[in-house]
């Protein structure tokens, strides 16, 4: 399945954060989403062949990479108080071609910025 | 500007009975709704999609119905067993960008025995 590390860690306003995901076998796709508390997820940006692919609302202090072996990194620069969320990261196959097939997530990594 | 609306944060259902969740959006432009689910502390889990060009579709105990005209969306899941207590989301996407699912705030569903 999708791995992410770390699962929890804190942070303080200002520093800069690095989040991990190991995608599924055979997935060429990682798509990131953060999810604040009581809300749905949020599309962050998406991942395909190295290529960022499509990118939601978020400033550019949020940054990603996609490795040979498809893990991916999500990079999050001056840290804000409001950055504080569950982040996931799901993979999927072919550029995340949603009807032919859905995504699948890692458990998320808890982000606490204080 | 919230495009995809679960107005119900939670909902209490008896086990074998029917549980219905529901979504309402505001684009009309969506052309394909999914629901995950998910459990505590572990990412969420596909379960059943729709496309706009349906109006119900059925996989199992679960079945999702698409009312186009009223912009609202259901989840049947019958009967209800307890494995099914969880926060079930709502999501839809648009053909030109359908690697970005737009999500609904979550119902929390609990079966009660």
């Amino acid at each position: 399945g999708v791995t992410q590390s770390p699962t929890h860690l804190i942070k303080t306003r200002g520093q800069q954060v690095t989040l991990r995901c190991s995608s599924q076998s055979g997935h060429n796709t990682v798509s990131w989403y953060q999810q604040a508390l009581g809300q749905g997820p949020q599309f962050i940006f998406q991942y395909y062949r190295k290529e960022e692919n499509g990118r939601g609302n978020f400033p550019p202090r949020f940054s990603g990479l996609q490795f040979p072996n498809d893990s991916s990194e999500l990079n999050v620069n001056a840290l804000e108080l409001d950055d504080s969320a569950l982040y996931l990261c799901a993979s999927s196959l072919d550029g995340g071609q949603v009807p032919t097939g859905e995504l699948f997530f890692g458990e998320g990594s808890r982000l606490t910025v204080l | 500007d919230q495009q995809v609306k679960q107005n119900s944060p939670s909902l209490s259902v008896q086990e074998g009975r029917i549980s219905i969740l529901n979504c309402d959006y505001t684009n009309s432009m969506f052309d394909y709704f999914l629901w995950y689910k998910k459990y505590p502390a572990e990412g969420p889990t596909f379960l059943i999609s729709i496309s706009s060009i349906k109006d119900k579709n059925e996989d199992g105990r679960f079945t999702v119905f698409l009312n186009k005209s009223a912009k609202h969306l259901s989840l049947h899941i019958v009967p209800s067993q307890p494995g099914d207590s969880a926060v079930y989301f709502c999501a839809a996407s648009f053909m030109d960008s359908n690697y970005q699912l737009i999500w609904g705030a979550g119902t929390k569903l609990i079966i009660k025995p």
